[in-house]
């Protein structure tokens, strides 16, 4: 049962352009989500995260959107670096659960 | 000086066989939880304790158990292991004493292969 889904496996865009990777839920129980991001053989890495209450989350190039009646959000950054370059999860929280998304790989060239 | 580690990074053994893994924090925070990220790269949350409360995903078999000697550790026994078992194994921990409602800081990983 794959509450969480990151339709796109893989994204490549150019250094310095905007980067926009998505998520979707099913389960309206979720009331709060968070991005990771991981790099080859370390843990997943904060990045953003946003309420259910918010439409819109912003920390330096990184911006989440939630569309909750979509059961929709995604995730912002501009402008681009290599350094982004990783796998992206998204991942939904609510009623003492937790669900990741299959993750977005990020490739952005220089 | 690492956040969240775990060992060991790599854990090969055979079937049928018991083990362990150690996961420690070194934030101070209140609440830990181990991962497992299945052949799909899908993360999927096995349990999440803090000194007052223990969740468990109801589909975690009753062969994996998380003991905790202290508000630092959080150790993954599993007895019996199967083939099923293979995997990347996350150790992570959050401060607060809401589990899921805050950043999660991760260990590196243990990768478990079952023969």
């Amino acid at each position: 049962d794959q509450q969480v889904k990151q339709n796109s496996p893989s994204l490549s865009v150019q250094e310095g352009r905007i980067s926009i990777l998505n998520c979707d839920y099913t389960n309206s129980m979720f009331d709060y989500f968070l991005w990771y991001k991981k790099y080859p053989a370390e843990g997943p890495t904060f990045l953003i995260s946003i309420s259910s209450i918010k439409d819109k989350n912003e920390d330096g190039r990184f911006t989440v959107f939630l569309n909750k009646s979509a059961k929709h959000l995604s995730l912002h950054i501009v402008p681009s670096q290599p350094g982004d370059s990783a796998v992206y999860f998204c991942a939904a929280s609510g009623n003492n659960d937790m669900r990741f998304g299959a993750g977005t790989r990020l490739t952005v060239k220089p | 000086d690492t956040a969240v580690s775990q060992t060991p990074k790599y854990l090969v053994t055979q079937m049928g066989n018991d083990k362990s893994i150690k996961c420690e924090q070194n934030l101070g925070h209140d609440t830990m939880y181990w991962y497992k990220q299945d052949s799909k790269k899908f993360l999927k949350i096995m349990f999440s304790y803090n000194n007052k409360e223990l969740i468990i995903n109801e589909t975690v078999p009753n062969r994996f158990s998380p003991k905790s000697p202290d508000k630092a550790h959080l150790n993954l026994h599993i007895n019996s292991l199967e083939l099923g078992d293979s995997a990347v194994y996350f150790c992570a921990s959050s401060q607060g004493g809401r589990p899921f409602y805050n950043e999660q800081f991760f260990g590196p990983g243990t990768r478990l292969t079952v023969l």
